[in-house]
This record gives structure tokens, sequence and C-alpha cells, in this order.
């Protein structure tokens, strides 16, 4: 149980061009799910909060124009980086937080973002 | 701002031999801590967790210990494996959402068989 899918888990985009990036919650049912950013050999970074049926919050510093996140069911939200560039290449990783408690947190498998 | 540290950076155990892993963290009300292993180009698996009514939880050759007044936490592996070779990261809940967490740096373990 508690499995979490991404699509695409890799991902090649010209410059100026819009990516979007799918996080599911496969087998159960999630009010919250965040999304960070992973550098090579570095920690995560939390980007944003994402509750269904609400805005995003995001991280002091995260553009929200051009990470635009949404959150339309309780079993999915989606990432769209806007107009990339390759300083946007990252690993990109959604959580899931199990709605009911006690609250656990579940990842994605991650994508790879490369911006050309 | 809440910070969580975490030690070592880097841990080389021999197959068989214990590993430990350190984490502090400075929010007073975190009260969830959970672990994550994360293999190269896979997103983080958590492994184990604990909350903060409770001192030491244990799963099989994994077990974590929390000391709330020091604001401490550790990891604890036994008999190690080589499939346990990844990087771990520990985590604190921000205040008492248990949702936002923050994460230490990470530490990569190596099991040489």
């Amino acid at each position: 149980g508690a499995v979490v899918s991404q699509h695409p888990s890799r991902v090649i985009c010209k410059s100026g061009t819009s990516v979007k990036i799918e996080c599911r919650s496969l087998d159960f049912q999630a009010t919250t799910m965040f999304w960070y950013r992973q550098f090579p050999k570095q920690s995560l970074m939390l980007m944003a909060t994402s509750n269904e049926g609400s805005k995003a919050t995001y991280e002091q510093g995260v553009e929200k124009d051009k990470f635009l996140i949404n959150h339309a069911s309780l079993t999915l939200s989606t990432l769209t980086v806007t107009s990339a560039h390759p300083e946007d290449s990252s690993f990109y990783i959604c959580s899931a937080m199990t709605s009911g408690g006690p609250y656990e947190q579940y990842f994605g498998p991650g994508t790879r973002l490369t911006v050309t | 701002g809440e910070n969580v540290e975490q030690h070592p950076s880097t841990l080389s155990v021999q197959e068989g031999d214990s590993a430990v892993i350190k984490c502090t963290y400075s929010d007073s009300a975190s009260n969830y801590f959970p672990w994550y292993k994360q293999e190269l180009g896979k997103g983080p698996q958590l492994i184990i967790d604990i909350r903060s009514n409770v001192g030491e939880k244990k799963d099989q050759r994994i077990a974590v210990t929390l000391n709330k007044t020091a604001k401490h936490f550790s990891l604890h592996i036994t008999e190690t494996q080589p499939e346990d070779s990844a990087v771990y990261f520990c985590a604190a809940s921000k205040g008492g959402s248990q949702g936002n967490l923050i994460f230490g740096k990470g530490t990569k373990l190596s099991v040489k068989p």
C-alpha cells in the first residue's frame, strides 16, 4: 500500500516550452501533496504544498507563475513548469500525505527534467 | 528558522556491522520524525518514523530513538547488508503539522561486502 506514481519519469524539453508533471496516489486519498526539487547530491527542497480544491502554498523564493500547481482530485496533483529554462533542469519529486491519521508522507519516484 | 542537522554526511561500514545516523532539530514543536532511504535516481522511501509520544521504535533491523529534551533522534541499522547502501534522510515536522517536513542534508551509507 501507500504507492505514489509520477509521470513522466524523464522529460527533455526545449527552452521556452512548458512541461507538466503528474503525481498520483494510487491506493489512498491524499488531501495534501507536496512538490520538492532536488539537485544532485543535495537534500530535498520543498517548493509548494498542494491542497485538494484550493490554491497551493508556495515556499519563499519559488515563483508561483512559473511553477503552476493544480490539485483537482484527492489522488492527482500536477506541476507545470512554464517557459522552462536550463536552470530549471532538476529532479522533481512529489509526495502525498495520507488523509487519515497517523499522517505519513509517501514519495513518488521523481521526474528528471532536462531543459536544452 | 527551523533547521535539521544530520551527521555524518558519509558513512562506510563492513557488511554485518551496525550503522548509526544522528539528527538534531531546532523546532521544539516538531512532533513527527520520519526517516527516508533514497537510492540513486529514485524517490525517497519511508523506512521508519517516530512520533513525539514514544522514545524508541523498532522494525526488524531498523530502529529509531528520539530524545525530545535534547532535540535529537537517531537511526540504527543492525546487521547491515550491501543492499542497505543508499542515501538516508532524516526529517522533522514543521511545528505540529506533521505535514511540512524539514529534511536533513542526507547521509550516504556504503556497506562493503
